[in-house]
């Protein structure tokens, strides 16, 4: 069993819709929790992050950490075309310069 | 600008023949990964660097080495590339420990035949 497990997708949604990303984990020591986008022959770049359980909310993104569930989430509001990559969860623990990520959801926001 | 930069994006090449992907950022941070990526299997930790001279292994170190002599520069080596090492590669910078803020390069597509 992987350690990270990520809703594999593909999710097509229309312009506007609300979008839910899902990941779930194993390893109860991971303690921050990252939101990568990776559009199309492109590295990952760094959507946002959050220390521990709780909400952290940045335009139209929200990501949400549930430790007791072990559940994380982000949110996408008033989705747009420009939206549409595959985003990845990643996970870490203090002070070890490991990460772990999950295996990418592909999203396209339909105009 | 804050960039890492990853040469060369695409090489193909034979097995056993012994190659190097280099990897360099701007911004001087202390911690360096690189990372692998396969259909299905997703981003995979190969090898990380918390400063110069210092190095561990990641989650799938096998058939690969690196170096990191400058802080700056944090090369991948594969002494004999095989064909199960064909994949998209990254390089990764990290301001933390906690690896919370990673600035990727834009891969590299290696071919081995």
């Amino acid at each position: 069993q992987k350690e990270v497990e990520q809703d594999p997708g593909p999710l097509s949604v229309p312009e506007g819709a609300i979008v839910s990303l899902n990941c779930t984990y194993s390893n109860s020591a991971f303690q921050y929790f990252m939101w990568y986008r990776q559009y199309s022959r492109k590295g990952p770049e760094l959507l946002m992050y959050t220390y521990s359980s709780g909400n952290k909310e940045d335009g139209r993104f929200t990501a949400q950490v549930d430790k007791s569930s072990k559940y994380i989430s982000l949110f996408i509001r008033d989705s747009q075309p420009s939206d549409s990559a595959t985003y990845l969860c990643a996970m870490s623990y203090t002070n070890a310069g490991k990460s772990t990520f999950g295996d990418g959801t592909t999203l396209t926001v339909k105009p | 600008e804050a960039q890492v930069t990853q040469n060369p994006r695409y090489l193909i090449t034979v097995t056993g023949k012994k190659l190097t992907v280099t990897c360099s950022q701007n911004m001087n941070h202390e911690y360096m990964s690189w990372y692998r990526q396969d259909p299905g299997l997703g981003l995979r930790q190969i090898y990380y660097s918390m400063n110069v001279e210092v190095t561990d292994k990641g989650d799938v170190p096998e058939g690969y080495k690196v170096s990191r002599k400058e802080k700056r520069n944090f090369p991948l080596i594969l002494e004999s590339p095989s064909p199960n090492q064909t994949s998209l590669y990254f390089c990764a910078s990290n301001p933390t420990a906690m690896n919370t803020e990673a600035f990727f390069g834009q891969g590299t597509r290696l071919t081995v035949v």
